[in-house]
């Protein structure tokens, strides 16, 4: 079975643009989280999906920051327009309905903002 | 609101050794969970265990075990014979479960290297 994968690994982009990330969690997973780790903190809570509803998204940062999850699959973590302080690694986690509590995490994304 | 520390940043263990993490948690909320979890240089987040908050036993998990201390709000996570493979970042973590949603907070983590 194919674990929560998450594309690109890396991307550096400057100051100013945009960047979407692409989370796919684990077939048959319903809930499906973002978190992120800059720099020396810890991992932090963006947001998470039950389908493709918005559960409780109160770690997301500002409004530069859009999660979506289409038809309740895949998500986009899109950050318009990133600024330094976003760099980080965003992960990405999955669990079933039944056990949400056990959440399987993807690789992470590596975000550089020059 | 729940917090997790881990007041060891980094340490170094013995090759066959067994190592003791230390995470302290605080939370109002009676009904919660703790995890651990593995980041090895590869990058990605392992789940490693888990202890229910009203579970009487300490959970273990072929060579972790977790010491729950409930009183004290501690869940050390202990790691029996070490192996080289072992050297990663271990990050605890609290889910409360009466609360909306379900968001772990984790601690800052703790670098392990394990010597040869």
């Amino acid at each position: 079975e194919a674990g929560v994968t998450q594309f690109p690994s890396h991307s550096v982009i400057e100051k100013g643009q945009t960047v979407t990330l692409r989370c796919d969690p684990i077939s048959g997973h319903d809930n499906l989280y973002w978190y992120r780790r800059v720099m020396g903190k810890e991992i932090k809570f963006l947001l998470h999906f039950v389908k493709e509803s918005k559960q409780d998204e109160s770690g997301m940062p500002n409004n530069r920051f859009l999660a979506e999850r289409t038809g309740g699959t895949y998500s986009t973590l899109k950050v318009q327009p990133a600024e330094l302080e976003d760099s980080g690694v965003y992960f990405c986690a999955s669990s079933q309905g039944s056990i949400p509590y056990e959440q399987y995490f993807g690789p992470g994304t590596r975000l550089t903002v020059t | 609101a729940q917090k997790i520390t881990q007041t060891q940043p980094g340490m170094f263990v013995q090759e066959k050794e067994a190592v003791t993490l230390d995470c302290t948690y605080d939370t109002s909320d009676p009904s919660y969970g703790l995890f651990w979890y593995k980041q090895p240089s590869s990058g990605e987040m392992i789940f490693l265990i888990y202890q229910g908050s009203y579970d009487q036993q300490n959970a273990t998990e072929g060579r972790y075990s977790l010491n729950f201390q409930k009183a004290r709000k501690s869940a050390n996570l202990v790691i029996s014979a070490s192996q080289l493979g072992d050297s990663a970042m271990y990050f605890c973590a609290i889910l409360n479960f009466k609360a909306a949603g379900n968001k772990l907070t984790f601690g800052g983590g703790t670098r392990v290297l394990v010597k040869p």
